[in-house]
C-alpha cells in the first residue's frame, strides 16, 4: 500500500547497525512521552513510553532517552532489522483535570533499513 | 490490547460530497479519538468522542464539517462533510487502554482522496 509521510525526514541505516531517532517536544510539563511506529498502510503502534521523571527506559531492542533540559527525546533501536522500516512518531501525553490525557504528536521520521 | 477496524479502508470522492467513516472496537471503551494525518504530516487530533455526550472538537475543527456519532461503547463514526481536495488525508480512530491509561491503540486508517 501507499506510505504515509512521503516528505518526512529520513534516516537510512544499515541492517544490523543501531538507529537513533530524535524528537524535540514542546511542553515541559508533559507527563509521559511515547514512541509510535507506523508501517505502511497501518495505524501507529505503541512501542515504548517514558515517564517525565525518568531519564532512560529500556525495552526489547529499544531504549528511550529523555533530556528535559533541552526538551529532547530519542529512540534507540539496537541491531536494526528490515522489519524496523517504518515511520516513527514521538508523542507527549498530558494529564488533564478531567482525568483524561491529551496527546501531541511530533513530526515523524522515516527509518529505512538497508540490506 | 484493543483491536480496531475501520471502514472504508480507502475511498475516492468528488468534492462537495460527504463520506462517513466507521470505527469498530472489539471491547467497550469510554473514549474514542479521531485523528487526521495529511500527506507527509503527523497526526492531528480532530475530536474526542465519549459515549452519551457530545464530541469535543479541537481548535480548527467544527461539528458542521466533521460530525461524529458515538451510539455505543464499541462504535463511532466520523463524517467528512462537503469535501474539498484539502480534506484528502488519512483518518484514524483510536482508543486508550492497556496497561497504561495513556496507551493508545489505533485503527488502520481510512485513506480519503477528494478530487
Amino acid at each position: 500500500g501507499e506510505s504515509v509521510g512521503l516528505h518526512l525526514p529520513t534516516l537510512s541505516v544499515q541492517e544490523g547497525d543501531n538507529s537513533i531517532i530524535n524528537c524535540a517536544y514542546s511542553n515541559s510539563a508533559s507527563d509521559y512521552f511515547i514512541w509510535y511506529k507506523q508501517e505502511s498502510g497501518k495505524g501507529p503502534q505503541f512501542i515504548i513510553d517514558i515517564r517525565s521523571n525518568m531519564d532512560k527506559r529500556q525495552g526489547q531492542r529499544v531504549t528511550v532517552l529523555l533530556n528535559k533540559t533541552v526538551k529532547h527525546l530519542s529512540l534507540q533501536i539496537a541491531a536494526t532489522q528490515p522489519g524496523d522500516s517504518a515511520v516513527y512518531f514521538c508523542a507527549e501525553a498530558n494529564l488533564l483535570t478531567s482525568g483524561t490525557y491529551k496527546y501531541i504528536f511530533g513530526t515523524g521520521t522515516r527509518l529505512k533499513v538497508l540490506a | 490490547s484493543a483491536v480496531i477496524s475501520q471502514k472504508p479502508s480507502r475511498d475516492i470522492c468528488q468534492r462537495g460530497t460527504s463520506l462517513t467513516i466507521q470505527c469498530q472496537v472489539d471491547s467497550q471503551v469510554t473514549m474514542m479519538f479521531w485523528y487526521r494525518q495529511q500527506p507527509g504530516q503527523s497526526l492531528t487530533l480532530i475530536a474526542t468522542a465519549n459515549q452519551g455526550s457530545e464530541a469535543t472538537y479541537e481548535s480548527g475543527f467544527v461539528i458542521d464539517k466533521f460530525p461524529i456519532s458515538r451510539p455505543n461503547l464499541t462504535f463511532s463514526t466520523l463524517t467528512v462533510s462537503n469535501m474539498s481536495p484539502e480534506d484528502s488525508s488519512i483518518y484514524l480512530c483510536s482508543v486508550v487502554g492497556g496497561l497504561a491509561p495513556y496507551e493508545q491503540y489505533f485503527g488502520p486508517g481510512t485513506r480519503l482522496t477528494v478530487t
